[in-house]
């Protein structure tokens, strides 16, 4: 069963402008992470966020948690067309969510 | 139905000996994933299967690492000469044939823990 539910399903942005995803979860986390996939790889993860942090920041990407809403948003600023993949987010448990597809046109 | 299942769910090894690590995929499902976690990391890619593809091979950490899938649906991941760095949880992923889900949601099995002494 999927415990993380992402919103907007797609997402289609020139490049530069910023990217923001959202996600829901169900149930209590420890940890609130986010993933990329590009077509036909594996994901390589990107961020963690523990339950205690509301806001953490790692290069170009910005997450935050609201465990009050059960949810979280990733934000990618100034966005570049390698920025084309599909994000996820996943909970302690791994269980993920069906993904945003994102596609940063040139 | 039957999800992915991993077997051993846990394993014990000394130093420099060699495991593997088995994975039974969702019946039907084309692409299947490696990852492995460390305590308090995120998921690590290794291996990724896709269908009767060459493997993307790029995040196994060394050559003591090999994984094969026999006739497109049980993979096994080898690791020789086991180090203790090695010890995480390896978990394995299977996603439907594209075009059918039509999305690339991974479904993944409950992991092997492995720890090298």
């Amino acid at each position: 069963s999927q415990q993380g539910e992402e919103d907007p399903q797609a997402l289609s942005i020139q490049e530069g402008e910023n990217a923001t995803m959202n996600c829901s979860y169900k149930t209590s986390i420890n940890n609130l992470q986010w993933y990329r996939q590009n077509s036909g790889r594996g994901l390589v993860h990107l961020i963690l966020i523990r339950s205690n942090e509301r806001e953490k920041h790692s290069g170009r990407l910005r997450v935050t948690l609201d465990t009050s809403k059960k949810s979280s948003s990733l934000l990618i600023t100034a966005s570049r067309a390698a920025d084309t993949a599909s994000y996820f987010c996943a909970d302690n448990m791994l269980t993920f969510g069906g993904g945003t597809r994102l596609m940063v046109k040139p | 139905g039957a999800g992915v299942s991993q077997s051993p769910s846990n394993k014990v090894t000394e130093k420099g000996k060699d495991v593997e690590l088995r994975c039974d995929p969702i019946s039907g499902h084309t692409a299947l994933y490696w990852y492995r976690q460390s305590l308090g990391q995120g998921l690590e890619f290794l291996i990724y299967f896709q269908g009767n593809s060459a493997p993307d091979k790029s995040g196994l950490p060394s050559d003591r690492f090999s994984a094969e899938r026999t006739g497109g649906s049980v993979s096994t991941l080898t690791i020789q000469r086991t180090q203790q760095e090695d010890s995480a949880v390896y978990l394995c992923a299977s996603s439907p044939p594209q075009g059918i889900a039509g999305e690339e949601t991974q479904y993944f099995g409950p992991g092997t823990r492995l720890l090298v002494l």
